[in-house]
């Protein structure tokens, strides 16, 4: 069935370093793309989203990026910090509720 | 912080007992979705509320039901619980069923099924 999945569970970075965080998704129907970031005990809060027409978002130290030929979706922390350590989830948009599916989650941890 | 309020926080309840999840979603805003998520598992799409009428519906069974009143806010009812119920249960307020509106999420429930 459709899916959404990630390619790595557990990803370890330096303080200061780039972290690179890869999502692989399977809907071709889907034209809108999240990454939430989940901190223990809290709900998943938006990081950035990216639209199908488009291939590069950029925010605030994040950017993602959107490959629909490999179906491939990266998120890109520059300059990681003790407090982007969480779980961040890939979600693709789709449905007739426009409901979102999420993949199974990355644990980036920062060290010191 | 959201706005978004789920209660209660954690509730234990025993297999066959029914159990209902309140949310309160942000103001101004029309849609609430709920979802499920297992430990070390991303959340799964249960059901969504827009103007008080579901929306839209996961792979769930029909033992969870929901409703959403006038204020918009939103209740999850999961009926006959197994042991695979327990787990985080989130909801998320949104303006608009049907956009690319921003989903806001709620802290959650933890929900354990002894």
């Amino acid at each position: 069935g459709e899916n959404v999945g990630l390619h790595l569970p557990t990803l370890s970075v330096q303080e200061g370093d780039n972290s690179i965080i890869n999502c692989a998704y399977s809907n071709s129907a889907s034209d809108y793309f999240i990454w939430y970031k989940q901190e223990s005990g809290k709900g998943p809060q938006f990081i950035i989203d990216i639209r199908s027409n488009m291939d590069k978002r950029q925010g605030q130290r994040v950017t993602v990026l959107l490959n629909k030929t490999v179906k491939h979706l990266s998120l890109q922390i520059a300059a990681t910090q003790p407090g982007d350590s969480a779980v961040y989830f890939c979600a693709e948009r789709s449905g007739s509720a426009r409901q979102l599916t999420f993949g199974s989650g990355t644990q980036l941890t920062v060290l010191p | 912080e959201t706005g978004v309020t789920q209660s209660p926080t954690h509730l234990i309840k025993t297999r066959g007992q029914q159990v209902t999840l309140r949310c309160s979603s942000q103001s101004g805003h029309n849609t609430v979705s709920w979802y499920q998520q297992a430990l070390g598992q991303g959340p799964q799409f249960i059901f969504q509320y827009y103007r008080e009428e579901e929306n839209g519906r996961g792979n769930f069974p029909p033992r969870f039901s929901g409703l959403q009143f006038p204020n918009y806010s939103s209740e999850l009812n999961v009926n006959a619980l197994e042991l695979d119920d327990s787990a985080l249960y989130l909801c998320a307020s949104s303006l608009g069923g049907n956009s690319y509106n921003e989903q806001f999420f709620g802290p959650g429930t933890r929900l354990t099924v002894l």
